[in-house]
C-alpha cells in the first residue's frame, strides 16, 4: 500500500510566523503535489514537483514556496503566514500515472 | 475559472436508495475523469475513473456515466449505504499529470 505520510494533522501558527509542513511518501513516486482544500473550493494546487529539486507553480503559489531535496521528501513553506492561510493542506503523490495518493491532510489555523 | 464544477454542495440520501452525484466540465479536451472520496480528517483517496472514449464504467455499487455532448458526468451509488456519508470530488487531468477538482458534494446517507 500506498503511504504518504505528514508531519501534523493539526497546526496553530500567529500571524507573520515561518511555517513548515511536511510530506513523506514511502513508494519511489517522482511526482509530488501540495493542495489546499476549501468549502465550495474543492482542492486547489499550490506547487507540484515531478523530480527531486524540480518544482512548478500550481494555480495558487501566491505566498508559498516548496523544497524536495530528497525525492520522498516535499515542503511547503509559508514564508510569513497570514490568517487568509488557514485552511487544510493536502499532500499527495503519484507514479507518474494519473491517480494521485493522499496523506491524512494538515489543519492549519493561523491567528 | 473552474474548469470542473460540482454545482450541488451537498445531498442527502436515505440509506438503500440511489445516490446520484453530478459534475459538468468545460474542456471537451479532457481524456480522462476520476472520482475521489473524503472523509473528515482523512485525505481523498481515488474510487472510479472513466476514460472519455467511454460512457459508463461500473465497480460494483458505484457506476460513473459520461455524456460528452453535454459535458456532463455523474456518480450513481445503489444501494448507498451510511458509510458512504463523506464528501466527493470530480476531477480531470490537466496535463503534467496535475488534476484539476471540482468543489464536492457532500452526501449525507440517513440510516
Amino acid at each position: 500500500d500506498v503511504k504518504v505520510t505528514q508531519s501534523s494533522r493539526y497546526l496553530v501558527k500567529r500571524t507573520g510566523e515561518k511555517v513548515f509542513l511536511e510530506c513523506v511518501q514511502d513508494m519511489d513516486h517522482e511526482n509530488m503535489f501540495w493542495y489546499r482544500q476549501d468549502p465550495g473550493l474543492g482542492l486547489r494546487l499550490i506547487y507540484f514537483s515531478y523530480d527531486v529539486k524540480m518544482k512548478e507553480k500550481g494555480d495558487i503559489p501566491e505566498g508559498y514556496s516548496v523544497s524536495r531535496e530528497k525525492k520522498e521528501r516535499f515542503s511547503l513553506i509559508l514564508e510569513s503566514a497570514s490568517t487568509n492561510q488557514t485552511s487544510m493542506y493536502l499532500c499527495a503523490s503519484s507514479p507518474g500515472t494519473v491517480a494521485q495518493y493522499f496523506g491524512p491532510g494538515t489543519r492549519l489555523t493561523v491567528l | 475559472d473552474q474548469q470542473v464544477k460540482q454545482n450541488s454542495p451537498s445531498l442527502s440520501v436515505q440509506e438503500g436508495r440511489i445516490s446520484i452525484l453530478n459534475c459538468d466540465y468545460t474542456n471537451s479536451m479532457f481524456d480522462y475523469f476520476l472520482w475521489y472520496k473524503k472523509y473528515p480528517a482523512e485525505g481523498p483517496t481515488f474510487l472510479i475513473s472513466i476514460s472519455s472514449i467511454k460512457d459508463k464504467n461500473e465497480d460494483g455499487r458505484f457506476t460513473v456515466f459520461l455524456n460528452k455532448s453535454a459535458k456532463h458526468l455523474s456518480l450513481h451509488i445503489v444501494p448507498s449505504q451510511p458509510g458512504d456519508s463523506a464528501v466527493y470530488f470530480c476531477a480531470a487531468p490537466k496535463g503534467g499529470n496535475m488534476l484539476t477538482f471540482g468543489g464536492g458534494t457532500r452526501l449525507m446517507v440517513k440510516p
